[in-house]
């Protein structure tokens, strides 16, 4: 079985400042590992993901991934966060023979 | 268009009452799914159908009965409803069962009260 964890549950940042969100994760197979974020009232919505090859991802909005196999990790980076980056952001991971299974979440918090 | 719709959005009801949530995605993806995030924003699976066909069905009480009359729609029904439902339920679906990605519904808040 497979797993995720995030460690933080709430990161507060001041704005224009870098940030990284961690994630880590178990499992026994190659994983597929994905990003999403939630807005305050708002389903979830994909940031990034990372299925194959280059093991480092971008977004369209300044965050990257980078999958780390050795450490089994997959953080979440932004050389310098806005105001509107405030969300809850989920780490997930699934394989071919596992489900879709997230993270408990952090709350990134950008402070003026 | 949206890709993923739920309704309602909002839904408040007394305990012991039975309600539906409905699920539709306009994707052509085969599976769907129902979450459940609670007060601590925690997401948990609940279920999910491929093709209609029930695929994952994790730890749920039996008051709550998904239904799939088609691959495009999902639904959620809950019996006798208790104050513990209270949370946000999102319908997600994906292009196949292995899950390389899963595009969420906007949310039903349902508040017993």
């Amino acid at each position: 079985a497979q797993s995720v964890t995030q460690l933080d549950s709430q990161v507060p940042v001041f704005e224009e400042a870098p940030v990284e969100l961690r994630c880590n994760y178990s499992s026994s197979v190659s994983v597929y590992l994905f990003w999403y974020v939630q807005y305050p009232n708002q389903g979830l919505q994909l940031l990034l993901k990372y299925l194959s090859g280059s093991t480092l991802v971008e977004s369209i909005n300044g965050f990257e991934a980078e999958f780390n196999k050795s450490q089994t990790s997959f953080h979440l980076r932004k050389p310098s966060v806005h105001i509107s980056d405030t969300a809850e952001y989920f780490c997930a991971v699934s394989s071919n023979t596992d489900k879709l299974i997230f993270g408990t979440g952090t709350r990134l918090q950008v402070f003026p | 268009d949206t890709a993923v719709s739920q309704t309602p959005k909002y839904l408040v009801t007394q305990m012991g009452n039975d309600k539906s949530i409905k699920c539709e995605q306009n994707l052509g993806h085969d599976t769907m799914y129902w979450y459940k995030q609670d007060s601590k924003k925690f997401l948990k699976i609940m279920f999910s159908y491929n093709n209609k066909e029930l695929i994952i069905n994790e730890t749920v009480p039996n008051r709550f009965s998904p239904k799939s009359p088609d691959k495009a729609h999902l639904n959620l029904h809950i019996n006798s409803l208790e104050l513990g439902d209270s949370a946000v339920y999102f319908c997600a679906s994906s292009q196949d069962w292995k899950n390389t990605e899963a595009f969420f519904g906007q949310g039903t808040r349902l508040t017993v009260v």
